[in-house]
């Protein structure tokens, strides 16, 4: 199994801030890492697909990168509607598909 | 619009069997992509618990497989899940959704289900 591990657990920012969240997998995933928003009681959202491609619609204020086993999700400038649980997942053809333990960021 | 509907009982009693299906409106499930099961238990992370493929085939969570059952009713445009001899551990919220390139694009809005006697 490929694990995904996120860091921090935990973020404490101010709106305007710039905030980097880091995903690091056991094994390389090439390019095949995916990004996700979600609120309290909501369906997760997607944010960024194959590391660094921007779902339509998705403000461009977030920016995915990385390849391989290490990658970021990049939020320039903090929103207040950006206060969420953000997680990674990743896809590999032999093992499946897992998710991050995910990132809440939280106002400081 | 691509929209998914989760429906099913909400209570499960231990060593049943967990029943849930996902209707999808907007697109024809038969036509491409693959559609998928993804549940977060209460205050936990999101694990995928398995999927189908727009022609049929299914691939599952290793740590699931022989447990989990996807199947397909493209006439009424749903996929379902059946998960057998459920405990406490499988209360969660259920997730359908949508995969296109090997990320979920379109979700259902969830359904808790439940594991007590």
């Amino acid at each position: 199994d490929i694990q995904l591990t996120q860091s921090p657990s935990t973020v404490s920012a101010s709106v305007g801030d710039r905030v980097t969240i880091t995903c690091r997998a056991s094994q390389s995933i090439g390019y095949w890492l995916a990004w996700y928003q979600q609120k309290s009681g909501k369906a997760p959202k997607l944010l960024i697909y194959k590391a660094s491609s921007l779902e339509s619609g998705v403000p461009s204020r977030f920016s995915g990168s990385g390849s391989g086993t290490e990658f970021t999700l990049t939020i320039s400038s903090l929103q207040p509607d950006d206060f969420a649980t953000y997680h990674c997942q990743q896809y590999n053809r032999y093992s499946g598909i897992t998710f991050g333990g995910g990132t809440k960021v939280e106002i400081k | 619009q691509v929209q998914l509907q989760e429906s099913g009982p909400g209570l499960v009693k231990p060593s049943e069997t967990l029943s849930l299906t996902c209707t999808v409106s907007g697109y024809y499930i038969n036509s491409a992509y693959s559609w998928a099961w993804v549940r977060q238990p209460p205050g936990e992370g999101l694990e995928w618990l398995g999927l189908i493929y727009h022609n049929g085939i299914t691939n599952y969570n290793p740590s699931h497989r022989g447990r989990a059952t996807i199947s397909s009713d493209t006439s009424n445009n749903q996929f379902s899940l059946r998960l057998t001899s459920v405990t406490a551990a499988d209360t969660a919220v259920y997730y359908c959704a949508r995969l296109s390139s090997w990320s979920f694009d379109y979700w259902g809005q969830g359904t808790l289900v439940s594991v007590s006697s």
